[in-house]
């Protein structure tokens, strides 16, 4: 069954560094997402990505935060000066639909230092 | 402020018990999803529902969207210890791609 695919699956990091996040969303989806949960807390979305352009994004996804589909199997993140509060679970979703069944990826774990 | 707000936060039943799970907003969504999370997994969809009064049956678990688009159930009838974990809801808003979930409600079913 395809499935969505997340590296690395534990990313430890200084503050001030950047970040990139990887996904290989599932083949024929259209649709890409990126979430975060802070440990304890609710899902949250960051991003939507279609057709090679951002679709939406919420008010977490700052400046710091950019999003790239480099090819035509991976779909990054990238945090470029990550921040002791930028630690959390990070999952990517994609859907072949615009989101009516996101699958999501196992997820990243990133801790900031 | 919550979008969605998620009741109750924590059930713990006997193995065999019916439960209730809500998800209720001021807000109309164009479409709510239901989902169960694992302690360090992904989300895992179980159902989308898109029309209003819509009712969908998975096995044991029945979902429904309210009239209006602004609230969700989720029962599970005879519930068993292998349905222990987190339900999640969560809604599009219009058709713009954005997706707000529910903080959740952790279900413990005891054998």
């Amino acid at each position: 069954e395809p499935e969505v695919t997340q590296t690395p699956s534990h990313q430890v990091t200084q503050m001030g560094q950047e970040v990139i996040l990887r996904c290989v969303p599932i083949s024929n989806h259209l649709y890409f997402y990126w979430y975060r949960q802070i440990l304890g807390q609710k899902v949250e979305f960051l991003v939507s990505f279609y057709n090679n352009e951002i679709s939406e994004k919420s008010e977490i996804f700052d400046d710091q935060f950019s999003v790239e589909r480099p090819d035509g199997s991976n779909f990054t993140l990238k945090i470029r000066s990550t921040k002791l509060e930028d630690s959390a679970m990070y999952f990517c979703a994609s859907s072949a639909l615009g989101g009516n069944e996101q699958f999501f990826g196992p997820g990243t774990r990133l801790t900031v230092l | 402020t919550q979008l969605l707000e998620q009741s109750p936060q924590f059930l713990s039943i006997q193995e065999g018990e019916n439960l209730t799970v809500y998800c209720n907003s001021s807000s109309v969504f164009s479409s709510l999803q239901w989902y169960r999370q694992e302690p360090g997994e992904g989300p895992v969809l179980l159902v989308t529902v898109v029309t209003g009064g819509e009712v969908k049956k998975l096995k044991r678990l029945t979902f429904q969207f309210g009239d209006a688009r602004k609230d969700s159930s989720l029962h599970i009838t005879a519930a068993q210890p292998g349905d222990t974990g987190l339900y999640l809801c969560a809604g599009e808003l219009g058709n713009f791609n954005k997706f707000y979930f529910g903080s959740g409600t952790k279900l413990n079913v005891k054998p």
